[in-house]
């Protein structure tokens, strides 16, 4: 079980928005800025695609978009296309030197 | 530019023991904390433990203590991760990624496929 809920699926069709949401604690999530999130498409590494719950890394596209309130934070894509179909994960720190991951959302483009 | 990479795929008998190395470049190594994530068939990512470099200190997950041991040689830019007593529900990829400063996992290997059979 992980400390960090995401739902398993999402979906959209191209040129839509999808959220996915990442419920933590106090202790985690709403603690702290430390969010990030990851993309990753099958039999691929990861990819960061935000970090410190807003910021995107050069290369990213601005349809990706992070935010957090209290102790859910949220990933939302605009302008669904194709290539955006992959899993996703956020992940906080959950305490001193020690991180967490949430298990996962699949993102489906319809 | 920076790049992250791992030695090849493990095959390893249940109870043995696997060693994993992650060989960075393109940024100040010793400066630059790694951590090792890992992702069983499946399944979603799992995070194991970090490594300071510069100071050759590590935390572990819980769930891992006592048979976890993360090691860096600065002289060579290579961090290594040994994961002892191995079992079956041990086969996975394992990934080093590296901190990016903002505890954030910014760049990352391309991952070391093991297997626990026997």
């Amino acid at each position: 079980q992980s400390a960090l809920t995401q739902p398993p699926s999402a979906s959209g069709s191209p040129g839509q928005s999808v959220t996915i949401s990442c419920t933590g604690t106090s202790s985690n999530v709403g603690d702290h800025n430390h969010v990030s999130w990851y993309q990753q498409h099958p039999g691929r590494a990861p990819k960061l695609m935000i970090y410190e719950v807003t910021k995107r890394p050069s290369g990213v596209p601005d349809r990706f978009s992070g935010s957090k309130s209290g102790n859910t934070a949220s990933l939302t894509v605009s302008g669904l296309q194709a290539e955006d179909e992959a899993d996703y994960y956020c992940s906080t720190l959950a305490g001193h030197d020690t991180w967490v991951f949430g298990g996962g959302s699949k993102l489906t483009v319809l | 530019q920076v790049q992250l990479v791992q030695s090849g795929a493990e095959v390893r008998k249940p109870g043995a023991s696997v060693k994993v190395s992650c060989k960075g470049s393109g940024y100040t190594f010793a400066d630059s904390y790694i951590h090792w994530v890992r992702q069983a068939p499946g399944q979603g990512l799992e995070w194991m433990g970090i490594i300071k470099p510069r100071r050759d200190e590590a935390t572990y997950a819980q769930r891992f203590q006592g048979r976890i041991t993360m090691t860096s040689d600065t002289s060579t830019r290579t961090v290594y991760m040994e994961l002892n007593r191995l079992r079956s529900d041990d086969t996975a990829i394992y990934y080093c990624t590296r901190d990016g400063g903002g505890w954030d996992f910014d760049f990352w290997g391309q991952g070391t496929p093991v297997a626990v059979t026997t």
